[in-house]
């Protein structure tokens, strides 16, 4: 089983629905991020969570929200779903040194 | 604010050739990262850069570290098909007490036969 896991790893969707993804891992790790990859952009971050008080805006958090509901689990939410929020969308963890461990991805397609 | 960015972006080569891959970031950053992406996966962590100098070495990659020019290259010697991937640096930006990455854009390489 992976260490980091994403669900759904796919979906499709409409304009206007909210839709979460779901990440949980088992890697023991305090620190969680959600990223965004599109083609030709790199990875951007979403949102991070260094524990499970601790929530904070990366560099595209507009539109998006999060939730951490334990140690393993960071949710991501798109509350009104819009078309140019079709990415592939990435969860991580990380110990104190920074390092990420990357979950499989989830594509989102917004039509 | 870092910013870190990645030439060339695109990298056609033979197998069994050699080449670098650069890595420019803006600001003082503590630490660069290297991962491999293949099509459709997730990303893998390949080098963790610690310091100035630092040179870490996994079969035909080799990665370094210069803090003063702000670089870090991924060199590549004898190319095969299987190094085919996208490459991606990441520098570490501290804020707030907490470390996080901030990545380029990445490099898409090709290894033709």
């Amino acid at each position: 089983d992976a260490d980091v896991t994403q669900t759904p790893r796919n979906r499709i969707t409409k304009t206007g629905k909210r839709i979460m993804l779901e990440c949980s891992q088992t890697k023991g790790h305090d620190r969680m991020y959600w990223y965004r990859q599109d083609p030709g952009l790199g990875l951007r971050l979403i949102y991070y969570s260094f524990d499970v008080k601790d929530i904070n805006k990366g560099e595209i958090s507009d539109g998006y929200s999060v939730s951490r509901q334990a140690q393993a689990k960071f949710s991501l939410s798109l509350e009104s779903a819009i078309p140019n929020q079709t990415a592939l969308y990435f969860c991580a963890t990380s110990s104190s040194d920074g390092e990420l461990f990357f979950g499989e991805g989830s594509r989102l397609t917004v039509l | 604010e870092l910013k870190v960015e990645q030439n060339p972006l695109f990298l056609s080569m033979q197998e069994g050739k050699n080449y670098t891959i650069y890595c420019n970031y803006s600001t003082t950053s503590d630490r660069l990262y290297w991962y491999r992406q293949d099509p459709g996966k997730s990303l893998e962590s390949l080098f963790v850069l610690l310091s100035n100098g630092a040179v870490k070495q996994e079969g035909r990659l080799m990665a370094s570290l210069d803090t003063k020019a702000r670089l870090s290259t991924l060199h590549i010697t004898a190319a095969v098909h299987d190094l085919s991937a996208t490459y991606f640096c990441a520098g570490g930006q501290v804020q707030g007490g907490s470390e996080k990455l901030v990545f380029g854009k990445g490099t898409k390489l090709t290894v033709n036969p």
